[in-house]
């Protein structure tokens, strides 16, 4: 059974970056997809983009573009998110989570996801 | 971006009830390119269903979705309460993917 596992809870100062892992086990790591979404609190989900770790390729939201990159490392099985020149309103539970073969169509499983604090 | 608009925003309904939860497109899907999650509080989403209407892994045929085009729905045909919960419909036919802004399912 795959298990995603994502790093702890981190708070940033407005203009700094953040940088979340997610690890998966239990699967084949490199042929599947791996989307990052967020959601702030109270509110829905946002899907950030992924990457399917086999073809290196990433695909990123255009709210997003140039302010955050998805990596992935092979040989620990884990996915990385970063954001840069943090702002307030980036607040939120980020969730990585694994698409099916070769895309990020749909999410399954879910990460236990990461809360990142933006606060002065 | 296809944008997806969810309705109704709460539905209040009791345990044994059937609900019936709509997913409409601003254009049209194509490949029945649509997928439904659970999410509880305090918890990750959980994927239902995706293909409009196949089942994930381990979801009772209680759930079921159907629809094409630009409207899809999520069927619930009795209410069990673990099935309390919100809801989020997904598309998967453009960049970005995205999502409805949630039906929250409530005891009534």
């Amino acid at each position: 059974q795959v298990h995603l596992v994502q790093s702890g809870a981190e708070v940033k100062k407005p203009g700094s970056s953040v940088k979340v892992s997610c690890k998966v086990s239990g699967d084949t790591f490199t042929t599947y997809g791996i989307s990052w979404v967020r959601q702030a609190p109270g509110q829905g989900l946002e899907w950030m983009g992924g990457i399917v770790p086999i073809f290196g390729t990433t695909n990123y939201a255009q709210r997003f573009q140039g302010r955050v990159t998805i990596t992935a490392d092979e040989s620990t099985s884990t996915a990385y998110m970063e954001l840069r020149s943090l702002k307030f309103e980036d607040t939120a539970v980020y969730y990585c989570a694994r698409g099916p073969p070769y895309s990020n169509n749909w999410f399954d499983p879910w990460g236990q996801g990461t809360l990142v604090t933006v606060s002065s | 971006e296809i944008v997806l608009t969810q309705s109704p925003g709460t539905l209040s309904l009791s345990p044994g009830e059937r609900a019936t939860l709509s997913c409409r497109a601003s254009q049209s899907i194509s490949n029945n390119y649509l997928a439904w999650y659970q999410q509880k509080p305090g918890q990750a989403p959980r994927l239902l269903i995706y293909g409009a209407f196949r089942r994930a892994t381990g979801i009772p045929d209680r759930i079921s979705g159907s629809g094409s085009g630009t409207v899809f729905s999520l069927t619930i045909s009795r209410l069990e309460p673990e099935d309390f919960a919100v809801y989020y419909c997904q598309q998967y036919d453009d960049s970005p993917r995205t999502f409805g802004q949630g039906t929250q399912v409530e005891i009534k």
